[in-house]
This record gives structure tokens, C-alpha cells and sequence, in this order.
């Protein structure tokens, strides 16, 4: 079965440093989107990404988060100047067109923890 | 400010028992809705969607029913399993079919199957 798969499964990184963290979706998906879930709480969504720009962006998306396709097949997240509070584990998912059971499928997950 | 959220956040069950997880929304405009299993340090993983012009739809041991009078969804697994125990999920679109298929989560209920 088709996976999404991110990398790597945990990062530690010190506050104020830059993190990218990597996808690949599933390779005739069309849309692609981060989500991040803090311990404890509920899936949140980040950014959803179609047409190699982004289609909508939540306020916790701000200016020190940035996507990029740099490739077919690579997706990544890259937030600029980490704080404490982005520690959460950051979820890839993607999907194709279509109704019902078109497969809106995640990855594993990265840990990342900010120190 | 609409969401979608649950009733019980915890369910303990025998097993072999049917299990019951429900899900209520507020966004009268929610037109797809998908439960989601999450196992710890897990993504989400997909288990059963509905569209809003249906009431009813089974899976393999699953029921998703969704009451759209009163905003109410909810997930029916049958004879349930140890490996069912997870964080379940329901999330919702409010227009699935446009350019963005952003999911909004419910908090999760814990289900234990107790052997």
C-alpha cells in the first residue's frame, strides 16, 4: 500500500536554529499539506500546498514557516528560528482528486524538540 | 468559533464488545468527514469516511453514522479487538470537491480494549 514518508522520525534542535523537516507524498497525489500536533492535543493543520504554491496557511503558519516542492517528489517544512513551543510532532500528509475514499493519507510523523 | 469535538474523551470496553466513539460538529457547512486511528507515536491512519448526502456507511467491522439534524457522527466498531485500542479521531471539510482539502480534528477519544 502507497505510504507518505517523512524524515528522519525525531529531531532535537536548540532554540533559535533552523530545521527542515522532509516528506514524500504519495507520487500521484496532487495536494500536500503539514499538520502538527502538539502532546496531548489535537491535530492541527499548517498549510495545505497545491499547483507548486500554497492554498491556504493557518495563523500558526507564520513568517518563520516556509514549504517548498524542490523536487517531484521531496516536500518539506522549514521553520526558520525555532522556539520552545514549536516542539510538537509535525505530520505530512497528501491526497489526490476526488470523493470518497481518495486516500487522505499521513505520515509517521516527526518528533521535533526544541532545547 | 466552529469546530468539531467529542463527547467522551476516554472508552474502556471487553473484548468482543461493539465499541461506540462520538463525534460532535458545529459547522452546519461540513460536507466530508473522516474518522482517523492514531497508535501511539503513530501518524493518523485512515479508517472510514462519509459525505454529508449520506447517513450510513460500513467498512470492514466499522459503521461510521452521521446524523446531520443534530450534527452528531459517529463510529461503530464491531466485535472489538486488543489491537484496536488507539486515539481516534473525526475530522471534517467543510467542501470537499474545491482546491483545499484542509481536515479540521476533533480532540480524540481514547478507546482501551481490555482482553
Amino acid at each position: 500500500e502507497p505510504e507518505v514518508t517523512q524524515t528522519p522520525s525525531h529531531q532535537v534542535t536548540q532554540m533559535g536554529q533552523e530545521v527542515i523537516l522532509r516528506c514524500v507524498p504519495i507520487s500521484n497525489h496532487l495536494y500536500f499539506y503539514w499538520y502538527r500536533q502538539i502532546l496531548g492535543q489535537k491535530v492541527e493543520f499548517l498549510v495545505s500546498f497545491y499547483n507548486n504554491e500554497i492554498s491556504e496557511k493557518s495563523e500558526i503558519f507564520d513568517d518563520q514557516f516556509s514549504v517548498e516542492r524542490p523536487d517531484g517528489s521531496n516536500f518539506t517544512l522549514k521553520i526558520r528560528s525555532t522556539k520552545l513551543e514549536d516542539s510538537a510532532m509535525y505530520f505530512c500528509a497528501s491526497t489526490g482528486r476526488g470523493p470518497l475514499g481518495y486516500g487522505y493519507t499521513f505520515g509517521s510523523g516527526t518528533r521535533l524538540t526544541v532545547v | 468559533g466552529e469546530s468539531v469535538g467529542l463527547h467522551l474523551p476516554t472508552l474502556s470496553v471487553q473484548e468482543g464488545d461493539n465499541s461506540i466513539i462520538n463525534c460532535a460538529y458545529s459547522n452546519s457547512a461540513s460536507d466530508y468527514f473522516i474518522w482517523y486511528k492514531q497508535e501511539s507515536g503513530k501518524g493518523p491512519q485512515f479508517i472510514i469516511d462519509i459525505r454529508s448526502n449520506m447517513d450510513k456507511r460500513q467498512g470492514q467491522r466499522v459503521t461510521v453514522l452521521l446524523n446531520k439534524t443534530v450534527k452528531h457522527l459517529s463510529l461503530q466498531i464491531a466485535a472489538t479487538q486488543p489491537g484496536d485500542s488507539a486515539v481516534y479521531f473525526c475530522a471534517e471539510n467543510p467542501s470537499w470537491g474545491g482546491s483545499n482539502y484542509k481536515l479540521t480534528f476533533g480532540k480524540g477519544t481514547l478507546l482501551t480494549v481490555n482482553p
